[in-house]
């Protein structure tokens, strides 16, 4: 397995304009996460799906966050209208039910909104 | 929040030099795990301690978990320039299947 993938790797945009993050988590794996990490907060979970159903969504910071998982190999995050105060790393990670090997991270997203 | 705390925030050894980090959390757990960051790159699971284990040793990774004082150490032996990471502490909650809450992670720099 490839391992979690993530895309863009680099995303640069103007304030106000829709951000759109990719995650691919690891193929068998049932819970995906999404985590935002910042010098002053560190790493912050925002949402996390099981069997593809969003199961806890309060650490998304406003309604211009939304997630999505329409199916066991694919998930967005979209920020809209992005601000240059979501400017971060976006990781997605992923893991089995067991979570005895814990969790797989992608290579993460840095997001810059200038 | 159980969130673990590592400490300390940085450290600089030399190359061959043992190097330990810290982490505290604050609520009842069923494990707890270590993870390293390369600069750019995602986290990295290097090891897992169930809350009935006491001590855990992988390669040169020895991991201790004292939950009397909630309390975890990471010791790298012999360390080497390519263990240059920050290194994060993540506590599984004994409570249900919540995820994993990371710590603000030790910065460690091995100097060749």
């Amino acid at each position: 397995d490839a391992g979690v993938i993530q895309s863009p790797r680099h995303e640069v945009t103007e304030m106000g304009q829709e951000v759109t993050l990719r995650c691919k988590p690891i193929s068998g794996h049932n819970s995906l996460f999404w985590y935002r990490q910042t010098m002053m907060r560190g790493l912050e979970l925002l949402i996390y799906f099981n069997n593809n159903v969003p199961i806890d969504d309060s650490g998304m910071p406003e309604d211009r966050f939304s997630a999505k998982m329409p199916n066991a190999s694919f998930s967005t995050l979209k920020i809209q209208p992005s601000e240059p105060r979501d400017s971060a790393v976006y990781f997605c990670a992923s893991s089995d039910a067991d979570r005895a090997w814990g969790y797989t991270f992608g290579s993460g997203t840095r997001l810059t909104v200038v | 929040s159980q969130q673990g705390e590592e400490d300390p925030q940085a450290l600089s050894i030399q190359e061959g030099e043992n190097a330990t980090m810290n982490c505290s959390y604050k609520t009842s757990i069923n494990n707890l795990q270590w993870y390293r960051q390369n600069s750019g790159r995602g986290l990295v699971h290097l090891i897992l301690i169930r809350s009935n284990e006491r001590e855990k040793h992988s390669g040169r990774l020895r991991v201790t978990l004292d939950t009397s004082k909630k309390s975890s150490s990471l010791l790298i032996t012999a360390s080497r320039a390519a263990d240059t990471a920050s290194y994060f502490c993540a506590t599984d909650a004994q409570s249900g299947n919540t995820p994993l809450v990371f710590g603000k992670g030790t910065r460690l720099s091995v100097i060749a």
